[in-house]
């Protein structure tokens, strides 16, 4: 079966700081790949989406960045945090297929930018 | 483009009370629709889709049936626990396109 992690769970970090969050999927090969903030009693908004390694679709202009190394492996990075960064950071992944796909989350990263 | 309009919240019930999370959408052509369940502290985890018009999508003793002529996919459920206490989100996509269009979510408290 498929699986999908997200490390830390947590994390504090003061402004200016650098960040990195690294989501991977296990029991699937070539997933779509999602990142997604919610902000505090917030929707969700999509903030970047990859079909494969090296191919990022960035969303919404932003402080932050987003990675894919391996098939499997998606990280969101940013050099310089800012106060507005903090949120419940989703992964998500897909089957690619010629019908509408089904997103499956991680449990997120709550990050406070402080 | 696409949009999904959620009912606002909080909404706050009491155990075995009825329920009924309105979910509007827009969209071009045939989208899947789906209803997401976000329990505190957690990611998203799927609770229901459905990819054709007038089917119903259920799990969980929740149920929502796609209605194309009122552009609607409507949550409910006939007796709600404590446990049913979450933040509901109603989605959509369209074919051909990788991504979710997610509604604002609607935070479901349900009372002993």
């Amino acid at each position: 079966s498929q699986t999908i992690h997200q490390w830390p769970a947590t994390l504090v970090q003061p402004v200016g700081s650098p960040l990195s969050l690294e989501c991977t999927v296990e029991g699937t090969s070539n997933p779509n790949l999602y990142w997604y903030r919610q902000a505090a009693g917030r929707g969700l908004q999509l903030l970047f989406y990859s079909v494969g390694i090296g191919q990022i679709s960035s969303e919404v202009p932003q402080n932050l960045s987003a990675s894919r190394p391996q098939d499997r492996q998606f990280i969101l990075s940013s050099k310089k945090l800012l106060l507005s960064d903090s949120g419940f950071y989703l992964c998500a992944w897909s089957v690619p297929s010629a019908t509408q796909e089904t997103q499956y989350f991680g449990p997120g990263t709550r990050l406070l930018v402080l | 483009g696409n949009s999904v309009t959620q009912m606002e919240g909080p909404v706050t019930l009491s155990e075995e009370a009825f329920l009924t999370i309105n979910c509007t959408y827009t969209a071009t052509g045939y989208p899947s629709l789906f209803w997401y369940v976000q329990y505190p502290g957690e990611g998203l985890q799927l609770l229901l889709k459905a990819t054709k018009a007038d089917d119903k999508g259920s799990n969980k003793g929740f149920e929502a049936t796609y209605r194309k002529e009122t552009t609607s996919f409507h949550l409910e459920k006939g007796s709600v626990q404590v446990s049913d206490s979450a933040v509901y989100f109603c989605a959509l996509s369209n074919f051909g396109n990788e991504k979710l269009t997610f509604g604002t979510g609607t935070r479901l408290t349900i009372i002993p």
